[in-house]
């Protein structure tokens, strides 16, 4: 059972314009998010993070948008540039019945910003 | 560049074979992570580590383990390897533990052949 999902395996914007990767996930418990970029033949980098306390975090082009109640984020990149196309993964953070932290991944948005 | 190694980059092997992936978390970090990449797959947790002792455990297979040493480098042996078993495998590392920002190494493009 997917607890986090990506329900876009791609998305493809032109330059200048608005991307916007979604994710949504299951379990109320996760009170962590993060978002991470990777490249093809290289490790993920951290990108943008946000807590449940938040609704939104913003970081140059880049902003997460929080919706608890709809267990729905999203990631905002503004303006699009073509060095932003990479795989955008998703990830929550909680406790779990056990009390132990986990980190559970989403499989990824290929975003493809055109010149 | 993250500051977390890993090597070799590169592991071309035949089915039947054990190999060994190591991995140097950034300095100060205790936790280490592995996650297999395969074809069209998201990452798949695979095992952390913290501060020499396994922490968390997610999709890994018996015919892998893995351990932290004392000077809190890492490595991941895969054995009886299949075809199956062609993946990139990250190594990541943290501060202390799950949930915190992790930074990646480059990755080992493993092909079983």
């Amino acid at each position: 059972d997917q607890q986090v999902k990506q329900n876009s395996p791609s998305l493809s914007v032109q330059e200048g314009r608005i991307s916007i990767l979604n994710c949504d996930y299951t379990n109320s418990m996760f009170d962590y998010f993060l978002w991470y970029k990777k490249y093809p033949a290289e490790g993920p980098t951290f990108l943008i993070s946000i807590s449940s306390i938040k609704d939104k975090n913003e970081d140059g082009r880049f902003t997460v948008f929080l919706n608890k109640s709809a267990k729905h984020l999203s990631l905002h990149i503004v303006p699009s540039q073509p060095g932003d196309s990479a795989v955008y993964f998703c990830a929550a953070s909680g406790y779990n019945a056990g009390n132990n932290r986990k980190l559970i991944w989403g499989l990824g948005t290929s975003l493809a910003v055109n010149p | 560049d993250s500051g977390v190694t890993q090597t070799p980059k590169h592991l071309i092997t035949a089915t039947g074979q054990r190999v060994t992936l190591r991995c140097s978390p950034r300095s100060g970090d205790l936790s280490v992570y592995w996650y297999q990449q395969s074809l069209d797959q998201g990452l798949q947790f695979l095992i952390q580590y913290y501060n020499g002792e396994e922490r968390a455990k997610g999709n890994i297979l018996e015919r892998f383990s893995a351990q932290q040493f004392p000077d809190l480098h890492s490595e991941l042996n895969l054995s009886s390897l299949e075809l199956g078993d062609s993946a990139l495998y990250f190594c990541a590392s943290s501060s202390t533990g799950i949930g915190e920002t992790q930074y990646f190494g480059p990755g080992t493009r493993l092909l079983v052949l």
